[in-house]
């Protein structure tokens, strides 16, 4: 149980194109989901967090407009890089939640979309 | 100061050996501790909580020194699966928002023949 999918696994685009990952709990509900970025060799760093049915609240130094998050049911959350550029690509990793997992500090990751922006 | 610091490696183990690393952590009011495990362009899965007293499971073992503010991770019987980077974990004080984790960058272990 608790799987977590993302996708796509791996985008290529141009820059000034948006793109859309979608993570979705396959197997629970999940009422929160992280998104993280990871550049090569350095640590995931937490972008935003989203409850089911209200808008993320951001880290410090993500810009919302940039990076849109969108946690419309209990089973998927979609993240848009919008206007990309190449300094965005990056690995993204969702990770989902249920109100239970959460007591228990639990989260589970989805397998991580890579993004290259050319 | 990053919140949570570890050697990023890596470390070069015989298969069959011992290997230990720590990570410290920036945060006194810190509550929960975790490794983790991370393979080559995967993401990071739970290799196991750490507890105050200390805790093994099978051929890993966690520390908790919350004095010196860090925790350890020790490998013994190494095998060539073990190969992988390691990540500290820690969750800041309750007062955080629900399941915010910090994570280090890594400890990386390779395991050789």
């Amino acid at each position: 149980g608790a799987v977590v999918s993302q996708h796509p696994s791996w985008v290529i685009c141009k820059s000034g194109t948006s793109v859309k990952i979608e993570c979705r709990s396959l197997d629970f509900q999940a009422t929160t989901m992280f998104w993280y970025r990871q550049f090569p060799k350095q640590s995931l760093m937490l972008m935003a967090t989203s409850n089911e049915g209200s808008k993320a609240t951001y880290e410090q130094g993500v810009e919302k407009d940039k990076f849109l998050i969108n946690h419309a049911s209990l089973t998927l959350s979609t993240l848009t890089v919008t206007s990309a550029h190449p300094e965005d690509s990056s690995f993204y990793i969702c990770s989902a939640a249920s109100s239970r997992s959460l007591l228990e500090d639990t989260q589970y990751f989805g397998p991580g979309t890579r993004l290259t922006v050319l | 100061r990053k919140e949570v610091e570890q050697d990023p490696g890596p470390f070069n183990v015989p298969e069959g050996a011992t290997v230990a690393f720590n990570c410290t952590y920036s945060n006194s009011a810190s509550q929960s501790f975790f490794w983790y495990r991370q393979d080559c362009r995967k993401e990071p899965k739970l290799l196991m909580s750490v507890y105050s007293s200390g805790n093994e499971d099978g051929r890993f073992t966690a520390q908790l020194n919350r004095a010196s503010q860090y925790i350890s991770l020790l490998i013994r019987d190494s095998k060539l699966s073990d190969s992988a980077t390691y990540l500290c974990v820690v969750k800041g004080q309750a007062t955080d928002s629900w399941g915010k984790l910090q994570f280090g960058a890594g400890t990386q272990v390779v395991v050789t023949p």
